[in-house]
């Protein structure tokens, strides 16, 4: 079964500095999609950045980018020029390309922002 | 925009009371899901609609039920509910295979059990 962990619980960053959340994954297919999504509080889940496993550059969103190591089964996402509306819990989720089309989530990680 | 609206945003119920939490989409799409979201579980999957009538199991089906008898609406059923069901339940949908695989949410449930 596919899993993804997300080791940092929480994180927090001075607004207009670079922070990093990390995530890792494990499946054995060798095509699918990552993504990241962002719950700012109280507030509906949207999708930050996605990628699929068969492309080699590194997806980007303005302020939001991706480092996918596929090799190490690896996805994390770096937030450039952080402001406070970056401030959610964000959450990496997995998913295959063939089959079951549900999604599986990390534990998410909790970014504070500091002004 | 999609679209997708649950009835509750804050529910409390008593031990033992059956529980309907509802999830209308507006976009057409054949996927629908509900998921549970904990502190330091993140989302887990509870169950999912690919179409009408039809339902598969999650991760966490346990406790629970659910209810597809029109496209656009999937209903999720505690039929006795308990203290530990006490959670914020998300509803979601994406178009299909044909799809990117984005989920668009709604704003979730946070169900209190007594």
């Amino acid at each position: 079964a596919q899993t993804v962990t997300q080791s940092q619980p929480e994180m927090s960053v001075q607004e207009a500095e670079t922070v990093t959340l990390s995530c890792t994954y494990d499946t054995s297919e060798s095509d699918y999609y990552l993504f990241w999504y962002k719950q700012p509080p109280s507030r509906q889940m949207i999708l930050v950045i996605r990628q699929e496993a068969y492309k080699q550059q590194n997806a980007t969103e303005n302020r939001f980018s991706v480092n996918f190591q596929k090799a190490a089964k690896s996805f994390s996402l770096k937030i450039s020029d952080s402001q406070l509306g970056d401030a959610a819990m964000y959450f990496c989720a997995y998913r295959k390309i063939q089959g079951a089309q549900k999604l599986v989530f990390g534990q998410g990680t909790r970014l504070t922002i500091n002004p | 925009d999609v679209k997708v609206t649950q009835s509750s945003r804050y529910l409390v119920k008593r031990t033992g009371e059956k529980v309907f939490l509802e999830c209308v989409q507006d976009m057409d799409h054949e996927n629908m899901f509900w998921y549970r979201q904990d502190p330091g579980l993140g989302l887990r999957l509870i169950y999912f609609s690919y179409d009408v009538k039809m339902k598969e199991k999650g991760d966490i089906p346990e406790g629970y039920s659910v209810s597809r008898e029109k496209k656009e609406r999937f209903s999720l059923i505690l039929e006795s509910a308990s203290t530990n069901q006490t959670s914020m339940y998300l509803c979601a949908t994406f178009q299909g295979a044909s799809g990117t695989g984005e989920l668009f949410f709604g704003e979730g449930s946070r169900l209190t059990v007594l």
